[in-house]
């Protein structure tokens, strides 16, 4: 019965090398984010979409492409990881009326 | 763009309250929002307030004052499982959450 998931939980990887983390949710809702808390464990917003729209777009290197397949999958892509790409990503959504957001498990991306 | 100011540490004793105070300037507001979290796990939502006043949710309480871009999270009869981090987040015209630092609460015995 989990409301938003996320995979994988835990991702460690070399510099360079290119990956996906994936997030689904069943709550029914129509926007889904995808936010970065850095280690000084400030969370922010990168990506948002609204049924299957990109609606926000934050200054984010042009390496990260997020992905709607359908209003209750948002999947994230990042080419070339660097070491600055470390940090947990969060998943979220909410109603398009801009409820409350409820966020998935986090992916903890380390980059060596 | 936002600006949210929150403080980064608090310490109280189980049972005691605390207030968490945010102040903020934004170039527009439609709501501010309260989010625990604890360690290694998501934010949560805690309290949600777009018109002035408080609003009162169990031991939570936050209060809102849009001329003066100010809130509090207000927590009552605190408890060891309440230490964590809360965050406060404001939302723009845009519907874009802008979330603060978070303020770390640690609830001693």
């Amino acid at each position: 019965d989990t409301a938003v998931s996320q995979t994988p939980k835990y991702l460690v990887t070399q510099m360079g090398n290119d990956k996906s983390i994936k997030c689904e949710q069943n709550l029914g809702h129509d926007t889904m984010y995808w936010y970065k808390q850095d280690s000084k464990k400030f969370l922010k917003i990168m990506f948002s979409y609204n049924n299957k729209e990109l609606i926000i777009n934050e200054t984010v290197p042009n390496r990260f492409s997020p992905k709607s397949p359908d209003k209750a999958h948002l999947n994230l892509h990042i080419n070339s990881l660097e070491l600055g790409d470390s940090a947990v990503y969060f998943c979220a959504s909410s109603t398009s009326s801009g409820g409350e957001q409820f966020f998935g498990p986090g992916t903890r991306l380390t980059v060596l | 763009g936002q600006n949210i100011d929150q403080p980064t540490e608090m310490t109280a004793t189980e049972g005691a309250i605390v207030q968490i105070n945010c102040t903020y300037q934004t170039s527009g507001f439609n709501g501010l929002f309260w989010y625990q979290q604890h360690a290694g796990e998501a934010p949560t939502f805690l309290s949600y307030n777009v018109l002035d006043g408080l609003e009162e949710k169990g031991r939570f309480s936050s209060f809102l004052s849009r001329s003066k871009g100010y809130s509090y999270l207000l927590l009552k009869e605190l408890q060891m499982k309440d230490s964590a981090s809360y965050l406060c987040a404001v939302r723009g015209n845009d519907y874009k959450l802008s979330f603060g630092a978070g303020t770390t609460v640690t609830v001693r015995a």
